[in-house]
């Protein structure tokens, strides 16, 4: 596709439910980055992926967390036993990086998850 | 480890004004990439302009502007003939080396008045 794409855009759960979010990034790029936004604040790292590395999962919050991403290109994040405060908008980014990183990432419109 | 500092608190400009935007970063490595991100109340994430830590010259694009002082580990954000559509919130954000993560800011909201 042309951009980053996530789904859902908007996803309301129940607490203690699993949930999944999807994101597409930009074809070949080789970076993908997972970050939780809650309203109002700053963005929060939770994953990266870069290439055949091992992802950098240091900003997962909890062993609740987790994300993969199949084949180099979608990347799925999984919160388990979801809670209040994991209520937040999720943003996926992608970035093409050729050598030295200067490429801009181009990041989804977001998921909004909602744990009632 | 990076680390970005926005610590202005809700910034305020009338239109057609300029702007400063402060942003500081701590790395102690000596090839980084410094981006500022724009965010308007509709939640997209725009990116503005880039900045290459062995760049001789501050970066611009259009009216956004960047005062890079290295020496200060600063790099702020000069937005010039403010408009009313600049009144979102801007993230100042940072990676180091080919292969780490991008780091963000706490961000700074701006308003600008008509």
């Amino acid at each position: 596709g042309a951009g980053v794409s996530q789904s859902p855009s908007n996803k309301v759960t129940e607490k203690g439910k699993d949930v999944e979010l999807r994101c597409d990034p930009i074809s070949g790029h080789t970076a993908l980055y997972w970050y939780r936004q809650s309203l109002g604040q700053g963005l929060e790292f939770l994953i990266y992926f870069q290439g055949n590395s091992a992802p950098d999962k240091s900003g997962l919050p909890s062993d609740r967390f987790s994300a993969e991403r199949t084949g180099g290109s979608v990347s799925t994040l999984t919160i388990q036993r979801t809670q209040q405060e994991d209520s937040a908008v999720y943003l996926c980014a992608s970035t093409a990086q050729t050598g030295f990183g200067s490429k801009e990432a181009f990041f989804g419109q977001g998921t909004r998850l909602t744990v009632v | 480890a990076q680390k970005i500092t926005q610590t202005q608190p809700g910034m305020f400009v009338q239109e057609k004004e300029a702007v400063t935007l402060d942003c500081t970063y701590d790395t102690s490595d000596p090839s980084y990439g410094l981006f500022w991100y724009k965010q308007p109340s509709s939640g997209e994430m725009i990116f503005l302009i880039y900045q290459g830590s062995y760049d001789q010259q501050n970066a611009t694009e259009g009216r956004y502007s960047l005062n890079f002082q290295k020496a200060r580990k600063s790099a702020n954000l000069v937005i010039s003939a403010s408009q009313l559509g600049d009144s979102a919130m801007y993230f100042c954000a940072t990676r180091t080396g080919a292969n780490s993560k991008l780091t963000f800011g706490k961000g700074i909201t701006l308003s600008v008045r008509p």
